[in-house]
């Protein structure tokens, strides 16, 4: 079975350009959360997406948004893209069954460079 | 989520058990230990989790101490496949909660 896919692996863009990045899950699992990946330092949270509701948000400005197809895949969008903006994203699936205690899956993340 | 305590950085020796300590002294209860690692250039892998029961798998074993303010991660035979940025990760049960909270780990290099 294929697991979480990223597309692109990598990207360059300018300041001010927009980016989307995609996700596939594994199959059968309905919900997908986003991570931002700075060099050096841990995943953060950016937000969850189930049954294409956003479930949760971090702590990031509004330039960044997401969504979630009714195939469970989803696009995460970053407008007006700044120099800070260049990292890793990952995207992550698991089951949703709500459990409380599922793991992630990760995919192996999109590398943006924003210049 | 509570807050977990890492070292920054391990080593440890091909073929012997790798113990990785992690600190969470503020932790609910209800709230789970994860561990995942992160290989270079990888997504991160789910390892192990754990409510208050040591558990056991294929991967790895969790310790957690009876007041379950810490806990250690053990690999029994470490490789070089190993070596990887371990998180550990203290996270609620709440229904439909999945956001995980990354501290800054710990690098764990094993040495041939």
């Amino acid at each position: 079975d294929a697991g979480v896919t990223q597309s692109p692996t990598h990207l360059i863009k300018t300041r001010g350009q927009h980016v989307t990045l995609r996700c596939s899950p594994i199959s059968g699992h309905k919900s997908v959360s986003w991570y931002q990946q700075v060099l050096g330092q841990g995943p953060q949270f950016i937000f969850q997406y189930y049954e294409k509701e956003e479930r949760g948000r971090g702590n990031f400005p509004d330039r960044f948004s997401a969504r979630q197809f009714p195939n469970y895949s989803s696009e995460l969008n970053v407008n007006a893209l700044l120099l800070g903006d260049s990292a890793l994203y990952l995207c992550a699936s698991s089951p949703g069954t709500g459990q409380g205690y599922e793991k992630l899956f990760f995919g192996s993340g999109t590398q943006l460079s924003v210049l | 989520d509570a807050k977990t305590t890492q070292p920054p950085s391990m080593d440890c020796a091909e073929g012997r058990a790798a113990n990785l300590p992690c600190n969470h002294s503020t932790i609910s209860g209800n709230e789970y230990v994860y561990w995942y690692r992160q290989i270079h250039s990888q997504g991160p892998q789910y390892i192990i989790h754990g409510l208050k029961n040591n558990e056991t798998n294929e991967m790895a074993s969790l310790i957690i101490t009876e007041d379950r303010k810490s806990s250690t991660l053990i690999l029994p035979h470490a490789t070089l496949r190993d070596t990887a940025v371990y998180y550990c990760i203290v996270r609620a049960s709440n229904f439909g909660n999945e956001k995980l909270t990354f501290g800054t780990g710990t690098r764990l290099t094993i040495i041939p």
